[in-house]
């Protein structure tokens, strides 16, 4: 449950869709995050998913899920400037949270 | 309802000091959990403690410690203070997992300690 993997960087347009991906690698994880960190801030819970779940909505955010590959992903539609921030993609198993290097999205206008 | 606070926002100390950093929980939860986010790295945990006891460690020296009071506020202590140790600390807070709460964490605003 050590290795939880996400790309460094997105780089998206105002209104179009953004798409972070996490893999990992313990198939045993009961919960999966996603954080949002702004800058000089601490971590914001966005969502959470449950592992026996394969999707998620809430309003402009979608969590997918597949477990067969261990990947994770969060959906943010019609992507705004204030969604620039780093996202953090994390599980929870066995008394343990891992969390990725966070990925940073960049929201051009 | 008040969220997650720590103290102090930053903190500086030199090499070899002790640094000790505090946390007070959402009002409610029994768990406090600590990472350390070093400058371009990811969130590393530290230690998990619930009900005054500590519960897991992450893969940190012995000289990274700390304790939960009966209130369930908590301190981390990091003692032989090395430069490598500069970072942000997190502490986040939630209810007891294992008792099948589902809940999840809330973080703090976080402590930068700076070791010169």
């Amino acid at each position: 449950g050590e290795d939880v993997e996400q790309s460094l960087f997105l780089s998206v347009r105002e209104g179009d869709s953004s798409v972070i991906n996490c893999t990992y690698t313990d198939s045993s994880s009961t919960y999966l995050y996603w954080y949002k960190q702004e800058p000089g801030a601490g971590l914001q819970l966005l969502t959470y998913i449950f592992s026996n779940m394969d999707m998620k909505q809430d309003q402009r955010l979608t969590v997918l899920l597949n477990k067969k590959d261990k990947h994770l992903s969060l959906r943010i539609a019609d992507t705004q400037t204030g969604d620039s921030a780093i996202y953090f993609c994390g599980e929870y198993n066995f008394n343990k949270f891992y969390f990725g290097s966070g990925t940073k999205l960049n929201v051009k206008p | 309802e008040a969220g997650v606070t720590q103290s102090p926002t930053h903190l500086i100390k030199t090499r070899g000091q002790q640094a000790t950093l505090r946390c007070s929980p959402i009002s409610g939860h029994t768990s406090v959990y600590w990472y350390q986010q070093a400058l371009g790295l990811g969130l590393q945990f530290l230690l998990w403690y619930d009900e005054g006891e500590e519960r897991n460690r992450g893969n940190f020296p012995p000289r990274f410690s700390g304790r939960q009071f009966p209130n369930y506020s908590s301190e981390l202590n990091v003692n032989a203070l090395e430069l490598e140790d500069s970072a942000l600390y997190l502490c986040a807070s939630s209810f007891d997992f294992r008792a099948g709460a589902q809940e999840t964490q809330y973080f703090g605003p976080g402590t930068r300690l700076l070791v010169l």
